[in-house]
């Protein structure tokens, strides 16, 4: 069974900091992994995804992740955090193994500070 | 611009009642999934469907169900609410169809609370 864990709950970074999320997902065939991030309140927003190719992802919002496939690992990355990143990020995976169904991790809360 | 929508945003009903809750996109996807966020659990599946008149039970499935009658809507129904029900839910959608994986776009999800 495929599963994602994200071992961080909460993270507390300053304004101008960099930011790492950390991810580590369990899947038996070729996995497509997604970051969404979700505001408070609001709904979830796709960041990045990894499909297959450079294991060096761009996304929105200056972040990007690295596929790790020897350490099962997809961490979020972004060089310089603003304000306006505090939500929640969660980590997916996914795949046509899965019949295109998504499995969630926890989510990591990342708080500001300014 | 093709939308997901989902409706009421925000419900409150007591212990017993039936509920349903209703997803509409209109991107014309084949592929339409039900999921619950629940705080340290993320997001857990429902119920999900490949086409219309096809549904399949998700990793949290029991108290729900989910009807498939054309492309466009999902309605998630629970049957007799509990506390336990108490949640956020979001509606997605994917392409569905062929040989690789589709993105799911998700709503902007209904909080429900089971008094």
């Amino acid at each position: 069974a495929q599963s994602v864990t994200q071992p961080d709950i909460h993270i507390t970074v300053s304004e101008g900091a960099s930011l790492e999320l950390r991810c580590n997902y369990s899947y038996g065939a070729t996995p497509y992994l997604f970051w969404y991030v979700q505001s408070p309140g609001q709904g979830l927003q796709l960041l990045l995804k990894y499909f297959s190719g450079d294991t060096l992802v761009q996304g929105i919002k200056g972040f990007e992740a690295e596929f790790k496939r020897s350490q099962s690992s997809f961490n979020l990355r972004k060089p310089s955090v603003h304000w306006s990143d505090a939500a929640e990020y969660f980590c997916a995976v996914g795949g046509m193994a899965a019949g295109n169904k998504l499995t969630f991790g926890g989510g990591t809360r990342v708080l500001v500070k300014p | 611009d093709a939308e997901i929508t989902q409706s009421p945003r925000h419900k409150i009903t007591e212990t017993g009642r039936q509920v349903t809750l209703a997803c509409h996109q209109t991107w014309n996807h084949n592929n339409m999934f039900w999921y619950r966020q629940d705080l340290g659990h993320g997001l857990r599946l429902i119920h999900y469907s490949y086409g219309v008149h096809d549904t399949n039970k998700g990793e949290v499935s029991d108290g729900y169900s989910v009807s498939r009658s054309n492309t466009e809507d999902l309605p998630l129904t629970l049957e007799s609410a509990a506390s336990s029900q108490t949640s956020v839910y979001f509606c997605a959608s994917s392409v569905g169809g062929g040989s690789s994986y589709n993105e799911q776009f998700f709503g902007p999800g209904t909080r429900l609370t089971v008094l």
